[in-house]
């Protein structure tokens, strides 16, 4: 099966720009997450989506994050205006039935945002 | 305190070493654990994954879980170069809800 698919895979911007990141997950799978990944961090969840409504954005820094997922399938990160920290790896993965025994995550390769 | 701890190190093996990583949390609700590998530059992917306490085994690793210590190991036997990467522990309280992550270990392996 196709994995998840990112876009783009680099950015640089400068402070105070917008930027938008892409997600397709894997067909069928329900659940779709951005996580934040900070070099030499940990993934940190941002959002968590069920088909195309929200089930966790406590940690999404709503000032300037936002996310959408319209039909259940493909999904957007925004942020605006950018900060300097900012700069990460964002990170989209999907799952298939996490109600179901263990939430196995399968991850896309990334996004990588440089804040100038 | 930090919900899931894991010493980034980093850990330097020879080949053939076995490696030991670990993970401390402590939410005693955690009951799903799993280790995820992530190369340079590429998205983690899941390695292996535990329910509640107990050990799994697939080929060269060996997941153990002791929930009375809130701990966790990965063993990996006969290191291998291809092993070198960052292994991310992450755990969650119930099936459906999203997976906290540690900071990861990066393991390098010479040969």
């Amino acid at each position: 099966e196709a994995g998840v698919a990112q876009s783009p895979r680099y950015k640089i911007i400068e402070k105070r720009q917008s930027v938008a990141f892409w997600c397709n997950p894997i067909s069928g799978h329900a659940t779709l997450y951005w996580y934040q990944q900070i070099l030499g961090q940990g993934p940190k969840l941002l959002i968590q989506f069920q088909n195309n409504g929200v089930v966790d954005d406590s940690q999404l820094p709503k000032d300037r994050f936002s996310a959408e997922r319209l039909k259940g399938v493909d999904s957007t990160l925004k942020i605006q205006p950018a900060k300097l920290e900012d700069s990460a790896v964002y990170l989209c993965a999907s799952s298939l039935d996490p109600g179901a025994g263990a939430n196995v995550l399968t991850f896309g390769a990334g996004s990588r945002l440089t804040v100038l | 305190q930090k919900e899931v701890e894991q010493d980034p190190g980093p850990l330097s093996v020879p080949e053939g070493a076995i490696v030991s990583l670990n993970c401390t949390y402590s939410n005693s609700a955690f009951q799903y654990f799993m280790w995820y590998r992530q190369y340079s530059r590429k998205g983690p992917e899941l390695l292996m994954y535990t329910y509640s306490s107990g050990n799994k085994e697939d080929g060269r690793f060996t997941a153990q879980v002791d929930k009375s210590s809130k701990y966790i190991s990965l063993f990996i036997r006969d290191s291998q170069p291809s092993d070198s990467a960052t292994y991310l522990c992450a755990m969650n309280n119930q099936a459906g809800t999203a997976l906290i992550f540690g900071k990861g270990t990066t393991l390098s392996v010479s040969s």
